[in-house]
C-alpha cells in the first residue's frame, strides 16, 4: 500500500525545544516538500528536496532545517529559533520536482508548542 | 513573487446546488493551475488541474475555468452532495517552479 506517513498526529512540546517531524515515503519519489498550514493562510512552502542530499529553501525556512539521507525519508526540525511554530505540517512528494508534477500529501502533523 | 487570492473562505450550499470557489493570480507567466482538496483529518489531495493552453477542463461534476487575460481560474462543482464537503485549495505555478497555494475555501454542504 502505497504512501506518504507523517508522524507523530499530534506533538506537543516546550518553548525552547527543538522538535523533528517524521515524513517517509514509498512512492519512491524523487521530490519532497515541506509545507505549514495556518489558518486562512493556505500551505507554505518550508523547505524542498529534488533528489537525495539536496535540498532547497522554500518562503519560509527561518527556524527549520531538514536533512535527506535516504530517499523515502526528509525529516523535519522545527528549531528553537522559528518565532511561532504552533501549526499544521504537511509533508508531501512527486516524482519529480517542480510544479507541473502532481504532489501527493501525508495526512498532517499537528504541532503545539506550548 | 506570486500571489494567490481565493474567495471565499467559507461557501455554504445546500445539497444538490452547484458552488463556485474563484483565484486570482499575478504573475502572467504562470501556465499551471491545479486544484487540491482536504478532507478533515486528511492531507490535500489533487482533483482537478488546467493549463494555460486550455480554456476550460471537465471531469464528472467538477470543471475548472481559466481565463489568463483577467488572471483568474475558478472551480465549479454541480450537483453538491455531502461528501463534496472539505477545504478546497487553488494553486499557481509560480517563477521558483513551485506552487503558491491560495488561502482555501471551506465547503459545507448541507443535506
Amino acid at each position: 500500500d502505497g504512501g506518504i506517513t507523517q508522524s507523530p498526529k499530534y506533538l506537543f512540546r516546550k518553548e525552547g525545544q527543538n522538535v523533528t517531524l517524521s515524513c517517509e515515503q514509498n512512492l519512491n519519489h524523487d521530490a519532497m516538500y515541506w509545507y505549514r498550514q495556518d489558518p486562512g493562510q493556505g500551505l507554505r512552502l518550508i523547505y524542498y528536496s529534488q533528489i537525495v542530499n539536496d535540498f532547497q529553501k522554500g518562503d519560509i525556512a527561518e527556524g527549520y532545517s531538514v536533512s535527506r539521507e535516504k530517499k523515502e525519508s526528509f525529516p523535519l526540525t522545527v528549531t528553537s529559533a522559528q518565532k511561532n511554530p504552533t501549526a499544521f505540517y504537511l509533508c508531501a512528494s512527486s516524482r519529480l520536482a517542480g510544479a507541473l508534477n502532481e504532489q501527493f500529501f501525508g495526512p498532517g502533523t499537528r504541532l503545539t508548542v506550548l | 513573487g506570486e500571489n494567490v487570492e481565493q474567495h471565499p473562505s467559507t461557501l455554504s450550499v445546500q445539497e444538490g446546488d452547484s458552488a463556485v470557489i474563484k483565484c486570482t493570480y499575478s504573475d502572467s507567466a504562470s501556465n499551471y493551475f491545479p486544484w487540491y482538496k482536504q478532507e478533515l483529518g486528511k492531507g490535500p489531495q489533487l482533483i482537478i488541474d488546467i493549463r494555460s493552453n486550455v480554456g476550460e477542463k471537465k471531469d464528472q461534476r467538477i470543471a475548472v475555468t481559466l481565463n489568463k487575460t483577467a488572471k483568474h481560474f475558478s472551480l465549479h462543482i454541480t450537483e453538491t452532495q455531502p461528501e463534496d464537503s472539505a477545504v478546497y485549495f487553488c494553486a499557481s505555478h509560480n517563477a521558483g517552479n513551485m506552487l503558491t497555494f491560495g488561502g482555501g475555501t471551506r465547503l459545507m454542504v448541507k443535506p
